[in-house]
């Protein structure tokens, strides 16, 4: 079956611009986590959703991030007033249940503020 | 969050060469995952291990929970394997990542 799919896959921008990312989950699949990778590390927990609601959002770096998931299927992430420091790819994933469940990653969204 | 590292950073091998990687990691986990990041940048799902052996093809997982650590095996290496090898471990959600392994497989 399908993947999850993250839309765009690059993403160009100036700083102070706002910008859009989403995720589209695995069918079926009740939790969805955003995570954030920058260049030769590991990726970083952002957020975590299980259904409508955002159960932990503790990893957004500031105010200036949100992230929405109106349906309980697909995830918007949110920036505000783009910084340089934003550039990094962003990753969706998403897994059956929450507290045991196999995480199966996205593509990510390149993300670049010039 | 729980604290994971990954040994080596780096490891060169000759195609054919078998090889081992390692993940400590620091409190009583309940998922334990192996991906392998492709050139692209792809997350590729390997094993999802939070204790036990499991064996896929050529490459093999183990997970000694009560000791903290997991090890990665290659098996007859091939230049496809190269990329970069991410340990990642949760006790609740919120995965947390090594900084990776990096292959290179030599033909």
């Amino acid at each position: 079956g399908a993947g999850v799919s993250q839309t765009p896959s690059n993403k160009v921008t100036e700083k102070g611009k706002y910008v859009e990312l989403r995720c589209d989950p695995i069918s079926g699949h009740t939790a969805l986590y955003w995570y954030r990778q920058s260049l030769g590390q590991g990726p970083e927990f952002l957020i975590y959703f299980q259904g409508t609601g955002a159960a932990d959002d503790s990893g957004l770096p500031n105010d200036r991030f949100f992230a929405v998931r109106p349906e309980g299927s697909v995830s918007t992430l949110k920036i505000q007033r783009t910084e340089r420091g934003d550039s990094a790819v962003y990753l969706c994933a998403s897994s059956l249940s929450d507290r045991r469940g196999e995480q199966f990653f996205g593509p990510g969204t390149r993300l670049t503020v010039l | 969050g729980i604290q994971v590292e990954q040994s080596p950073p780096d490891l060169i091998l000759q195609e054919g060469a078998n090889s081992t990687l390692r993940c400590n990691f620091s409190d009583s986990v309940n998922n334990l995952q192996w991906f392998h990041q492709n050139p692209w940048g792809q997350l590729i799902n390997l094993f999802y291990i939070p204790s036990g052996t499991k064996q896929n093809g050529r490459l093999s997982a183990t997970t000694v929970a009560t000791e903290r650590y997991s090890l990665l095996y290659i098996s007859s290496s091939q230049t496809t394997d190269s990329g970069v090898y991410f340990c990642a471990a949760a006790n609740d959600y919120k995965l947390s990542f090594g900084a990776g392994t990096t292959v290179t497989v030599r033909a």
